[in-house]
């Protein structure tokens, strides 16, 4: 019944050390979008995907790239991560074309070690 | 580009009372206002939502006012319950092909039992 799946739910990395975290959808949806969320704050926007068309946040740092291989999944890639990266990820997905809704998944929280 | 201020930021009520959150935009041309629940350790979920052609909507115990002359919306909750708990976050998008949300900072409602 899920719609929105990210893996893993937790995620421990060490400092410097590549990350990678991902998110499926059951929705069909030509939207994806990552947020880093960080606590007691609002979820902040990485970057999206309308279909394969990617968009970057101007203040989105170099550290944080993303790869959509096909409608259903995609993925976001932390180069190298520092302290300050320890955060919820949230991955959302939207019909796009008119559909507003912005459905989110469980988020992902990584702890840099 | 859109800012959006919500208040108060934390907001505790006894149970069965009302609990009211509001928040205030800038871009005269958002034109759709969602209303996200997130409850600790989990992804923001979409509770209800209102767009500008609209001045009311209500969904059980939940209710969305808008104003848009004022660039204000209101989220009303009546007969509070313990899980009602949780971080309320109101956002504003306007109509584009990306569907991009501008989050409030949050409001925590706390209801005592």
């Amino acid at each position: 019944d899920a719609m929105v799946i990210q893996n893993p739910r937790y995620q421990v990395t060490q400092f410097g050390k590549p990350v990678t975290l991902s998110c499926s959808q059951t929705l069909n949806h030509n939207v994806m979008y990552w947020y880093q969320q960080k606590s007691s704050q609002a979820p902040k926007l990485l970057f999206h995907y309308y279909d394969k068309d990617f968009n970057n946040e101007a203040d989105t740092p170099d550290n944080f790239q993303s790869r959509r291989p096909n409608t259903s999944f995609c993925f976001l890639d932390i180069r190298s991560p520092g302290l300050g990266d320890a955060a919820m990820y949230l991955c959302a997905t939207s019909g796009g074309r008119g559909s507003y809704e912005q459905y989110f998944g469980p988020g992902t929280r990584l702890t840099v070690t | 580009g859109e800012n959006v201020e919500q208040h108060p930021s934390t907001l505790s009520v006894q149970e069965g009372d009302s609990a009211v959150i509001k928040c205030t935009y800038s871009d005269s041309a958002s034109n759709y206002f969602p209303w996200y629940k997130q409850e600790l350790g989990k992804g923001p979920q979409l509770i209800i939502d209102i767009r500008s052609n609209v001045g009311e909507k209500k969904d059980q115990r939940i209710a969305v006012t808008l104003n848009k002359t004022a660039k204000h919306f209101s989220l009303h909750i009546t007969e509070t319950q313990p899980e009602d708990s949780a971080v309320y976050f109101c956002a504003a998008s306007p109509n584009n092909a990306g569907n991009m949300l501008t989050f409030g900072g949050g409001t925590r409602l706390m209801v005592k039992p």
